[in-house]
């Protein structure tokens, strides 16, 4: 079985501040991880995956994820907050194992950007 | 870019009534997705489609639910009989393979039973 937790479902930071948002997931073999990004009545949009290639994955808009096997972990940074990365972000599994094509969402976390 | 569009942006329905959601999918892309989410919960996988049939489905995906793709550029998703339950979200995304190719997503139907 796979499974995705995202330790936070909001978050706060300040323009031009750090961000980080974290999850952790649960995979019987190899997986594959995403982060999309869903702005307000907007669809969700791929950030960046990680698919058994490099550990550190760049994706849109100045986003980059790290994969640690050792910890099951895939958080999303951005060195820089900007006021328009306000959105609902989503960590995403998918095993490659299982044959399986759909894909394990997160809960979810809320970034709010304060000026 | 090439985007997937789904219509109609919202669809209010009388509970009981049939209502069919409507996606196009990325032109060259082969596997085709549904996925809803109610308020406030987590986006949940309803049903893939690949080669004209059902590739895999959730225990969500009941006999209520069908997909179809009429014309080999829609690609649709039909509720027979709505319940209250069923207003959420619904996203229709598409992929260029299987595996871990990464599933594009429409901007969804948000769909209100009454």
């Amino acid at each position: 079985a796979q499974s995705v937790t995202q330790l936070d479902s909001h978050v706060s930071v300040s323009e031009g501040t750090p961000v980080l948002l974290r999850c952790n997931y649960s995979s019987s073999y190899s997986p594959s991880l995403f982060w999309y990004v869903q702005h307000p009545n907007k669809g969700l949009q791929l950030l960046l995956k990680y698919t058994s290639a490099a550990t550190l994955v760049k994706g849109i808009n100045g986003f980059e994820a790290e994969f640690k096997k050792s910890e099951t972990s895939f958080h999303l940074t951005k060195p820089s907050a900007h006021m328009s990365d306000a959105a609902e972000y989503f960590c995403v599994v998918i095993s490659m194992d299982t044959g399986r094509r759909a894909l394990t969402f997160g809960s979810g976390t809320r970034l709010q950007v304060q000026p | 870019e090439p985007e997937v569009t789904q219509t109609p942006s919202h669809q209010v329905t009388q509970m009981g009534q049939e209502v069919i959601l409507r996606c196009v999918p990325i032109s060259n892309h082969l596997y085709f997705y549904w996925y809803r989410q109610i308020l406030g919960q987590k986006v949940e996988f309803l049903v893939s489609f690949y080669n004209n049939e059902i590739s895999e489905k959730s225990e969500i995906f009941d006999d209520q639910f069908s997909v179809e793709r009429p014309d080999g550029s829609n690609f649709t998703l039909k509720i027979r009989s709505t319940k209250l339950e069923d207003s959420a979200m619904y996203f229709c995304a598409s992929a260029l393979g299987g595996g871990n190719q990464p599933q594009h997503f429409g901007d969804g139907t948000r769909l209100s039973i009454l």
